[in-house]
This record gives C-alpha cells, structure tokens and sequence, in this order.
C-alpha cells in the first residue's frame, strides 16, 4: 500500500513565521501535490512536481513555495505566515500519467495561524 | 471549482440508493475521478472513468457521458460508513480540478 506521511497533524504558528510542512511518500511516485481544503472551497491546489527540482503552480500560489530537492519528499514552505493561511493542508503524490492515475493523499496537517 | 458542480449535502436512509451528481464544463477533458473523504481523513480514491458509460465496483458504480458533461456515482445497499464527502475530480489539460465535494448523510 503507498504510504504518504505528511510530518505533523496538528500545527500552531504565529504570523510572520516561516512554516515548513513537509511530506514523504515511499511507492516511488513522480508526481507530488500540495492542497489546502477549506470549509466551501473544496481542495485547491497549491503547486505540484512531476519530478526532483521540478516545480509547477497550481491556482493558488500567492505566499507559498515549495521545495523537492529528493523524489520521496515535497516541502511546503510558508514564507511569513498570515492568518488567511489557517487551514487543512493535503500532500498527495501519484505515479506515471497525471491523467489517468488516483492521487494517495496524506492525512493532513491542520494549521492555524495565530 | 472551476465550474465543477456537486451538491453541496444530500440525506440517504441505511439499505437505500442513492445517486451523487457531478457536471462539469467539457473543454479539454481527459478523464474524471471520485474520491470518498471521511470527516478528518484523508481523501481516498473510488473510481475513475474516462470513456462512455457505467464502471461497476461491488456497491458503488460510476457513469461518465462525455458529451453532456455528466457523471454520477451511484451508492447502494447504504451503509452507516458510507456517511462521508464524496469529491468529484476532473482531469482537463492534464491537470487535475477538484469540486467541492457532497457531503452524505446516512439516517438509520
């Protein structure tokens, strides 16, 4: 079973603190995804990678970047932290096509900004 | 999402059927998902069709008609831990676009 391990469940963080939320995943996945879930907003996503130091916005990029520096691992990195940031924060990776392979999600960081 | 549309919550009763829609705009589809997210877990993925037609999977079944931007999941024989969001995922140009989900209350 592919396993995506995202590093904290829970998180509290203060505004204008960098944030690093960091996710694992061990199936050999090329594919790597960054959302946040909002109550009304559904999953939205965040940036992506398809490979090692590759990196592509998703329709949410303002006030984030990311970092894939080994295959397994994709970093989520809030630059200052602000209080419209508090959120469920979803890792997800899949292999091969984008197209037609499920995404195995992680269980998620829930982060609040204070 | 981007002009994915789900309703928002939906009731069913144990032992009953029910039927989750999900339109979407048909410019440069590729492909549509279903994925069942238990409140606080992590989304899971059910289904993914890509042409025409019913995909059946024991108690859940999904239809696509590419034309008409349509697709259902169909659930039967209720469950209580069918009590879940259903999300609605459509690939278009590649990437992948989520609704916002249905939420599905079970009544005993």
């Amino acid at each position: 079973d592919v396993k995506v391990t995202q590093s904290s469940r829970y998180l509290v963080k203060r505004t204008g603190e960098k944030v690093f939320l960091e996710c694992v995943q061990d199936m050999d996945h090329e594919n790597m995804f960054w959302y946040r879930q909002d109550p009304g907003l559904g999953l939205r996503l965040i940036y992506f990678s398809y490979d090692v130091k590759m990196k592509e916005k998703g329709d949410i990029p303002e006030g984030y970047s990311v970092s894939r520096e080994k295959k397994e691992r994709f970093s989520l990195i809030l630059e200052s932290a602000s209080t419209n940031q508090t959120s469920m924060y979803l890792c997800a990776s899949s292999s091969g096509a984008v197209s037609n392979q499920p995404q195995h999600f992680g269980d998620g960081t829930r982060l609040s900004i204070l | 999402g981007q002009n994915i549309d789900q309703p928002t919550e939906m009731t069913a009763t144990e032992g009953a059927i029910v039927q989750i829609n999900c339109t979407y705009q048909t410019s440069g589809f590729n492909g549509l998902f279903w994925y069942q997210q238990h409140a606080g877990e992590a989304p899971t993925f059910l289904s993914y069709n890509v042409l025409d037609g019913l995909e059946e999977k024991g108690r859940f079944s999904s239809f696509l008609s590419r034309s008409k931007g349509y697709s259902y999941l169909l659930l039967k024989e209720l469950q209580m831990k069918d009590s879940a969001s259903y999300l609605c995922a459509v690939n278009r140009d590649d990437k992948i676009i989520f609704g916002k989900g249905t939420r599905l209350h079970i009544l005993p």
